[in-house]
């Protein structure tokens, strides 16, 4: 089974401050690991993944994401935010699908609001 | 490449009633799902799709049916429609770059 916790369902910064969403996992496999982007009304954009190339992960928009094994950790920062970056974002956990083919269904966190102050 | 596509954007239903929404995708995967989306509560698997001829229950089945009808086209059917189901539902797709999502059908049961 898996899961995923996001820790603050909102969170506020000032434009050009540090941005940190917190995101904690469980898994009874090798988990694969992603951030997800949704602006009002609109779809899910990837931000990044960990697929256990590399424990830190760089992906678009400024944001990269650190997987720690032994704190079951995927936190997504971005060092200066910008007024652009106000959306919610996801954590989500999968492993493959049953024939390996792809990711596997995704499980997600309940999601962080975030909202950037001039 | 448009991606992965959902039509209708928006529904309104009264309860009781019945409705199909669709899902296409030209990327060439092979796992395709429906999820819903509640305020607080994240997106939640309804049903998934590893493969054509395949489909499986999700966190949320119950009052839902799907259709993989080929490899591009997974629909999503109400048969009775019910003031819970009231909700964002997003189809996506998924392959070893990730999950893609399309824009989302915004369904409101009266």
């Amino acid at each position: 089974a898996q899961s995923v916790t996001q820790l603050g369902s909102h969170v506020s910064v000032s434009e050009g401050a540090l941005v940190l969403l917190r995101c904690n996992y469980s898994s009874s496999v090798p988990p694969y690991l992603f951030w997800y982007v949704q602006y009002p009304n609109q779809g899910l954009q990837l931000l990044l993944k960990y697929t256990s190339a590399a424990t830190l992960v760089k992906g678009i928009n400024g944001f990269e994401a650190e997987f720690k094994k032994s704190e079951t950790s995927f936190h997504l920062t971005k060092p200066s935010a910008h007024m652009s970056d106000a959306a919610e974002y996801f954590c989500a956990v999968s492993g493959l699908n049953a024939g390996g083919t792809s990711y596997g269904k995704l499980t997600f966190g309940q999601g962080t609001i975030l909202t950037v102050h001039p | 490449n448009a991606g992965v596509t959902q039509t209708p954007k928006f529904q309104v239903l009264k309860t009781g009633q019945s409705m199909t929404l669709q899902c296409a995708q030209d990327m060439n995967h092979n796992s395709m799902y429906w999820y819903r989306q509640d305020p607080g509560m994240g997106l939640r698997l309804i049903y998934y799709s590893a493969s054509e001829g395949t489909t499986d229950k999700g966190e949320v089945p119950n009052g839902y049916n799907v259709s993989r009808l080929n490899k591009r086209e997974f629909s999503l059917r109400l048969e009775s429609a019910a003031p819970s189901q009231t909700s964002v539902y997003f189809c996506a797709s998924s392959d070893f770059q990730g999950g893609f999502f399309g824009p989302g059908t915004r369904l409101t049961v009266l």
